[in-house]
């Protein structure tokens, strides 16, 4: 089956400046690959995704890279804002229906003010 | 976007006692339904895979018999955690694909707690 590693498992960046995590997946049959962020208490909340046939895709401070020959991906926000700050996962699935994903062991960002 | 409903937010029980824990998507239609365990500081562990209409796939060492899941229609998923002990206090998540969208849209997900 998949498995996906995401590192650093925590990060402290100070306001305004930018933070990067990183995941590997093992199955290169995986073709989608979402970011969750969540907060205290809540579900996950899709922030961003990219698919095996792009690979880069950029929504405002955030930006995702793919690297599908070395399996890995990786979430960059720049200009970081305090409420930034939550635990972000990364995931790795095939897309279409009934398809499970697996998901990384998150990354928890603090955003120091 | 695409909305899931979870309830309740939160919920205590006593052992022995069984709790039902809702999702409903509000705006599409969830042909697959994911209910996840979540313990603190840790990742997402998926427990089970439903899809609409047939019973639901469980992982590796969840006990379906403990563990209820009913997806009857393709707005509405329930898992139903059975004679609850206070090992099973956890927060559950519950996310769905619907044929229409194009990803993962998680519950805001429960938080059961048994005394």
């Amino acid at each position: 089956g998949e498995n996906v590693e995401q590192h650093p498992s925590t990060l402290s960046v100070q306001e305004g400046d930018s933070a990067v995590i990183k995941c590997t997946y093992s199955d290169s049959a995986s073709n989608y690959f979402p970011w969750y962020k969540q907060e205290l208490g809540k579900g996950p909340q899709l922030i961003i995704d990219i698919r095996s046939n792009v690979g880069e895709k950029k929504d405002q401070r955030i930006a995702v890279t793919l690297n599908k020959t070395a399996k890995h991906f990786s979430l960059h926000i720049t200009e970081t804002q305090p409420e930034d700050s939550a635990v972000y996962f990364c995931a790795a699935s095939l897309s279409g229906g009934y398809q499970k994903v697996t998901f990384g062991i998150g990354t928890k960002l603090q955003v120091i003010p | 976007g695409a909305v899931v409903s979870q309830h309740p937010s939160r919920v205590i029980c006593k052992s022995g006692t069984s709790v039902k824990i809702e999702c409903r998507s509000l705006d599409f239609q969830a042909t697959t339904m994911f209910w996840y365990r979540q313990f603190p500081k840790q990742s997402l562990m998926l427990m089970a895979t439903s899809n609409e209409g047939s019973k639901a796939t469980y992982e590796q060492g969840v006990e379906k018999d403990k563990f209820l899941i009913n997806h009857a229609s393709l707005t509405l998923s329930t898992l139903t955690v059975t004679s609850a002990h206070p090992e099973d206090s956890s927060f559950y998540i519950c996310s769905a694909e619907g044929t229409d969208n194009y990803g993962y849209t998680f519950g805001s997900g429960t938080r059961l707690t048994v005394v």
